[in-house]
């Protein structure tokens, strides 16, 4: 099973900061990855795929990167709508798996 | 608007079984594989099983496996989670979600399995 390590597991910023969040994978997973975004309450929503394609109606301040093993979620300018937890993906083995999230926090 | 809907949580014994269902509208159901993914209360996500469009071929999650079964009825526009032998690590929101290359680009509300005595 592919183990997906998201870091940090807080990330505390101000409105109109940028965030960088990370996600390694044990072994690599291609270009195989995605982001989603949860707020409390909420089900998941699909930022990004395969890596660095938003999803549609992902705003362009959310971008991805990355291949192989490290993977790395941006968001340009932070707007108070963007605090919320994220979770990286990965497609590439059985069983899908997920990063334990990291928790975007206002400062 | 793809719309999907869980139902069927509750609170139930260990040991017991419950089935979960998902109603599918908005989109062409009987073209999508499906997925249900659960979240235990405070914690991250789990994939626990998947099911290929017409049925004919379904994945497991090991915590899962030989416990429940998925299963859809395309007629209906519904996907199902029977869960038996409960325990209380079970214990979880379970979203329906439609996979799109092996993402998730819609997800339910959820519905909450609470497995206690």
């Amino acid at each position: 099973e592919i183990v997906l390590t998201q870091s940090p597991a807080t990330l505390s910023l101000s409105p109109g900061e940028r965030a960088t969040l990370s996600c390694r994978a044990s072994q690599s997973v291609s270009s195989y990855l995605a982001w989603y975004q949860q707020k409390p309450g909420q089900a998941p929503r699909l930022l990004i795929y395969d890596a660095s394609n938003r999803a549609t109606g992902i705003p362009a301040r959310f971008s991805g990167s990355g291949s192989g093993t490290d993977f790395t979620l941006t968001i340009s300018s932070l707007e108070p709508e963007d605090f919320a937890v994220y979770y990286c993906q990965q497609r590439n083995n059985w069983p899908i798996t997920f990063g334990q999230g990291t928790r975007l926090e206002i400062k | 608007q793809v719309q999907l809907v869980e139902s069927g949580g509750g609170v139930v014994q260990p040991g017991r079984s419950l089935r979960l269902s998902c109603a599918a509208s908005e989109f062409t159901f009987r073209s999508s594989e499906m997925h249900w993914v659960r979240q235990a209360p405070g914690k991250g996500l789990e994939w626990v099983a998947c099911i290929s469009y017409d049925g004919s071929n379904k994945y497991y999650a090991d915590s899962v496996r030989g416990r429940f079964t998925i299963s859809r009825d395309n007629s209906k526009n519904t996907l199902y989670l029977q869960m038996n032998s409960l325990r209380g690590e079970d214990t979880a929101v379970y979203y329906c979600a439609r996979e799109s290359g092996f993402t998730f680009d819609s997800w339910g509300q959820g519905t909450l399995v609470t497995v206690s005595s």
